[in-house]
């Protein structure tokens, strides 16, 4: 059974800062790997997906990393704004060959304050 | 190209009670997937509809159930609702059955007394 987790849970930085957060899977015969931003009592928002057969993606101030073989994933942000405030989530996606169809497994998410 | 919408954005149900909740896919998308997201947690798989039969499931009970349309909107039905099933329920939609980016809208809060 595939499972998701995120480190750390919360995380307050002070504007400006550049910070990296954590994501770990069980299972890595994955298909692609996720990351999404959800704003209070809102849906998610997709920032950035992996390839399974990709090491990195990048959009902006946004840079993701994926190493499959050791089951880990980073999602690095530069210059963090107080916009930037939301909970982070990543998701993975089986490959083709196992039976979750569109399933994605989410992490808890990692909160990140980022205070002016 | 319009977005993924649901309906209704919050409900109040009691113990015991049913409810229906829906969700309009983006255009051209043909797969739905919803989730279930308890407070504090991330989204749970809960099933997938692909061109209007269920093919896939995660560990929810028969009370959870669903339909898809022919125009791929589709509803996710929770019968006799218990307390643990307040939560976010969440809408996504994607272009094919797995290997596509799947969009999810904002969202019904339910909340159970």
């Amino acid at each position: 059974k595939q499972e998701v987790t995120q480190i750390p849970a919360a995380l307050s930085v002070p504007e400006g800062e550049n910070l990296v957060l954590n994501c770990s899977f069980t299972d890595s015969a994955i298909y692609n790997l996720q990351w999404f931003r959800q704003d209070p009592g809102k849906g998610l928002t997709s920032l950035l997906l992996i390839q399974s057969s990709q090491r990195e993606q990048t959009s902006g101030r946004l840079n993701a990393s994926l190493d499959k073989s050791s089951g880990r994933s980073t999602l690095y942000i530069a210059a963090s704004q107080p916009g930037d405030s939301a909970t982070y989530l990543c998701a993975v996606r089986l490959d083709a060959g196992g039976t979750s169809y569109g399933k994605l497994t989410f992490g808890q998410g990692t909160i990140l304050t980022v205070h002016p | 190209e319009t977005g993924v919408t649901q309906s209704p954005t919050h409900l109040i149900k009691t113990r015991g009670q049913q409810v229906t909740l829906r969700c309009s896919s983006q255009s051209g998308h043909n797969t739905v997937s919803w989730y279930q997201q308890a407070l504090g947690q991330g989204p749970q798989f809960i099933f997938q509809y692909y061109r209007e039969e269920e093919n896939g499931r995660g560990n929810f009970p028969p009370r959870f159930s669903g339909l898809q349309f022919p125009n791929y909107s589709s509803e996710l039905n929770v019968n006799a609702l218990e307390l643990d099933d307040s939560a976010l329920y969440l809408c996504a939609s994607s272009s094919t059955g797995w290997t596509d980016t799947q969009y999810f809208g904002p969202g019904t809060r339910l909340t159970v007394l």
